[in-house]
């Protein structure tokens, strides 16, 4: 079975240029969640997506950042304008089902993304 | 305060040693706790859920103390591959997002020959 994948893997960018950053799931998992992490800090939840409804949307660190996940597959996460604090790894985790707090999230390998 | 803290160690060990990670978080109202792995550059992997009773997988012991808000990892006879950070991981039940990992920075360990 495919694991969660990430696109691209890398990607440099200068401030004020956009990115998308896409994540497929594993197939048939209902929840997709992105996360953050910077440098020299911990990995920070962003947003949880159930199917195509955002579920919880309160670690979007504010509106340059936009996910859209369309028919519930796949998702993607939009920087514009990038700006140099947006530095860092981001990762696609999903799981299987809603509302059990022990269902084990499964991470993508993450797009590191650079802003210069 | 961060919500989940852990030592970053490094934690530098020979293999065959027994080490010990702990970890505390803030928020009582944290319902679900693991610790993941991840290597240098990965994504972080699920190592195992840590439970009240305590629970052991092969090498690995995990243990929650709810009173005192501290999570700990055993880690027996140390191979070479235990070589990693492990992340100390709680989810919130109410007050504020389920389902969502809150992480701590994580203790790097390196097991020398």
């Amino acid at each position: 079975e495919a694991g969660v994948t990430q696109f691209p893997s890398h990607s440099v960018i200068e401030k004020g240029q956009t990115v998308t950053l896409r994540c497929d799931p594993i197939s048939g998992h209902d929840n997709l969640y992105w996360y953050r992490r910077v440098m020299g800090k911990e990995i920070k939840f962003l947003l949880h997506f159930v199917k195509e409804s955002k579920q919880d949307e309160s670690g979007m660190p504010n509106n340059r950042f936009l996910a859209e996940r369309t028919g519930g597959t796949y998702s993607t996460l939009k920087v514009q304008p990038a700006e140099l604090e947006d530095s860092g790894v981001y990762f696609c985790a999903s799981s299987l089902r809603t509302g059990y707090l022990t269902d084990t999230q499964y991470f993508g390998p993450g797009t590191r993304l650079t802003v210069l | 305060r961060k919500e989940v803290e852990q030592d970053p160690g490094p934690f530098n060990v020979p293999e065959g040693a027994t080490v010990a990670f702990n970890c505390t978080y803030s928020n009582s109202a944290s319902q679900s706790f693991f610790w993941y792995r991840q290597d240098c550059r990965k994504e972080p992997k699920l190592l195992m859920s840590v439970y009240s009773s305590g629970n052991e997988d092969g090498r690995f012991t995990a243990q929650l103390n709810r009173a005192s808000q501290y999570i700990s990892l055993l880690i027996r006879d140390s191979k070479l591959s235990d070589s990693a950070t492990y992340l100390c991981v709680v989810i919130r039940a109410k007050g504020g997002s389920q389902g969502n990992l809150i992480f701590g920075k994580g203790t790097k360990l390196s097991v020398k020959p």
